[in-house]
């Protein structure tokens, strides 16, 4: 079955606290990207990622980090979260950006 | 930069009545792809459509319709006979040449029986 898999769903954690989430799709898209979604201000992206090695900022990418090294995995990294990054956070990849994108279960994440 | 505006909050209406959502958008790029996605209450994402920059061809797919205008930079969404099953959030969202994909705020569409 063609889908694009996150993990954890759900986290809960501490400020200051290093976490990890990540994402994988197995229909061989090139464009990966993760979203974060907030009430009243949509989805905004936070990076994006055409191809494997290739990442760029999106509009909100402070506090983040990622990396493409396989062309199936793009690993969203908080290396300290803080409150403010609370959020519901999506991944989807693609083929192409003018193509539909094909979204993850999304991960509820709360830092305390 | 690229923008999308839904102006629209939240719309309610009773079941079989017809409902527009409205997007507007704002775009230097030529050649830009226009998308609509749902997000029942379960939570999930799911996309409706695309349109791109030089199709201004309006869809009908069932009771879902949509009116794309250049002129207006608008590309509105119109829900004929809405049903319960239609309760969401709809986002509109924009791509363009800069790779980005920019989503609108969303309007959450409640159908009362």
């Amino acid at each position: 079955e063609a889908q694009v898999t996150q993990n954890p769903r759900y986290l809960i954690t501490v400020t200051g606290k290093k976490l990890t989430v990540t994402c994988s799709q197995n229909m061989n898209h090139e464009y990966m990207s993760w979203y974060r979604q907030d009430p009243g201000l949509g989805l905004r992206q936070i990076y994006y990622s055409m191809n494997v090695e290739v990442t760029d900022k999106g509009d909100v990418p402070e506090g983040y980090k990622v990396s493409r090294k396989e062309k199936r995995n793009f690993p969203l990294i908080l290396e300290s979260p803080s409150p403010n990054q609370t959020s519901l956070y999506f991944c989807a990849s693609s083929l192409s950006l003018a193509l539909e994108q094909y979204f993850g279960p999304g991960t509820r994440l709360t830092v305390t | 930069a690229q923008k999308v505006t839904q102006a629209q909050t939240e719309i309610s209406v009773v079941e079989k009545e017809d409902v527009t959502l409205d997007c507007v958008y704002e775009t230097r790029d030529t050649t830009y792809y226009l998308f609509w996605y749902k997000q029942p209450p379960s939570g999930e994402l799911v996309f409706l459509i695309r349109r791109n920059s030089f199709d201004e061809q309006n869809e009908i797919s069932g009771r879902y319709s949509w009116n794309f205008q250049k002129s207006t930079s608008s590309f509105n969404f119109t829900i004929t006979a809405s049903q319960v099953v239609d309760s969401a959030v709809y986002f509109c969202a924009l791509s363009g040449d800069d790779y980005k994909l920019s989503f609108g705020a969303g309007t959450t569409v409640t159908v009362r029986a």
